[in-house]
């Protein structure tokens, strides 16, 4: 059964910072992995969908990574804003020909202006 | 982007009654939908995947006659959770996946969220 988990839970960084959020996952035989973004009580925004077959995908100040043999990805935010504070959620497609999405904890992030 | 909406956003009802969450693709049709409970501070659990015209599949220990899913067109999946309780009290999400044909390469849409609380 596929485990995604997130560290930190929660992080907290003042404005300007650069930081790195990671998420593993335990079985590497995945699709893709997508990176979320939630604010409190919403729904989730797409951040970036990175293919089993890539290694990063970037887009503004977000860049996120994928090493898919050691089953880790991160999430780099340059740069960091208030109005980046959420929660970041990680993601897994759980194999080809599937929509099915296993989803990690979370990091919760507050950017301190 | 692919819009999903979710109605309600939130309600409250009495344990026992049943509540009808209804989930829309707006601007493309999803022949398949997801439905995920998500707990304080806990990750989003698929309940079940939703697929128009034909009977919905559940995740290992989701009650189907609890948890009743009706996906009656291209658009619209409803999500009914039958004679509540307050242990139901979740933030209900869906979710569709947008029209592309590879299914691995498609990025999921979700809907705002129902914040659902059983008294």
């Amino acid at each position: 059964k596929q485990e995604v988990t997130q560290i930190p839970a929660a992080l907290s960084v003042p404005e300007g910072e650069n930081l790195v959020l990671n998420c593993s996952f335990t079985d590497s035989a995945i699709y893709n992995l997508q990176w979320f973004r939630q604010d409190p009580g919403k729904g989730l925004t797409s951040l970036l969908l990175i293919q089993s077959s890539q290694r990063e995908q970037t887009s503004g100040r977000l860049n996120a990574s994928l090493d898919k043999s050691s089953g880790r990805s991160t999430l780099y935010i340059a740069a960091s804003q208030p109005g980046d504070s959420a929660t970041y959620l990680c993601a897994v497609v759980r194999g080809a020909g599937s929509y099915q999405l296993t989803f990690g904890k979370g990091t919760k992030l507050s950017v301190i202006p | 982007g692919a819009v999903v909406s979710q109605h309600p956003s939130w309600v409250i009802c009495k344990s026992g009654t049943s509540v009808k969450i209804e989930c829309r693709s707006l601007d493309f049709q999803a022949t398949t939908m997801f439905w995920y409970r998500q707990f304080p501070k806990q990750s989003l659990m698929l309940m079940a995947t939703s697929n128009e015209g034909s009977k919905a599949t559940y995740e290992q220990g989701v009650e189907k006659d609890k948890f009743l899913i009706n996906h009656a067109s291209l658009t619209l999946s409803t999500l009914t959770v039958t004679s509540a309780h307050p242990e139901d009290s979740s933030f209900y999400i869906c979710s569709a996946p947008s029209a592309r044909g590879d299914k691995g390469t498609d990025t999921q849409y979700f809907g705002p969220g129902t914040r659902l609380t059983v008294l």
